[in-house]
């Protein structure tokens, strides 16, 4: 009975590199989001992913970050281009339905970021 | 102002003490609410939802109040095993989106 699963578990990049997260949901739940805690700050939704649609991306930079969700396969947040203030925990989180009618989110154990 | 507001604290209660934890919301049309716990920065687990008639789980209260946009959370009897991060969540409009407050640090010695 896997929990929601995030690799790697740290990540460090340099400034400029590309940066892949991964994030599988927990069986049978088909509804993704990704959060970012940057350090001493609350987690901070960035998108909702439905398999292979983008259902809400109101909380992701403008620019550098992409996600997907495939018919097959895990999801990824994409960061293109690092920069330090990349530097951040990001968390996964998926539910058997869509979580407006008070559906728990199921988190994954994050992806540490660090920057150099 | 922020969507959810939480007192950071700390929190230095001895064990054995009852604890509340206060929140307030800004968007009045907000439809669910929860409380998560947070270990030293790892994942956030799911405490309890919270609903209008208020929620009992053991040692842990909530209570929500529309009116006034403000949430609450006892915890009675405190263990050591009861510190960590408490974070006030709100879902505001129905979508996946869920709001998260900055968390209030709760440590309880011996």
């Amino acid at each position: 009975n896997a929990g929601v699963m995030q690799n790697p578990r740290h990540l460090v990049r340099r400034r400029g590199q590309e940066a892949r997260l991964r994030c599988s949901p927990m069986k049978g739940h088909s509804h993704v989001y990704w959060y970012r805690q940057l350090p001493e700050e609350g987690l901070k939704f960035m998108v909702y992913l439905q398999k292979e649609n983008i259902i809400d991306e109101s909380g992701m930079p403008k620019e550098r970050f992409s996600a997907e969700f495939p018919k097959e396969g895990p999801s990824i947040l994409r960061i293109q281009q690092v920069v330090r203030g990349d530097s951040a925990a990001y968390f996964c989180a998926s539910s058997r339905e869509p979580s407006g009618g008070g559906e728990t989110q199921y988190f994954g154990p994050g992806t540490r970021l660090l920057v150099l | 102002r922020k969507e959810v507001e939480q007192d950071p604290g700390p929190f230095n209660v001895p064990e054995g003490a009852t604890v509340a934890f206060n929140c307030t919301y800004s968007n009045s049309a907000s439809q669910s609410f929860f409380w998560y716990r947070q270990d030293c920065r790892k994942e956030p687990k799911l405490l309890m939802s919270v609903y209008s008639s208020g929620n009992e789980d053991g040692r842990f209260t909530a209570q929500l109040n529309r009116a006034s946009q403000y949430i609450s959370l006892l915890i009675r009897d405190s263990k050591l095993s009861d510190s960590a991060t408490y974070l006030c969540v709100v879902n505001p409009s129905n979508t996946g989106k869920l709001i998260f407050g900055q968390g209030t640090t709760l440590q309880v010695k011996p």
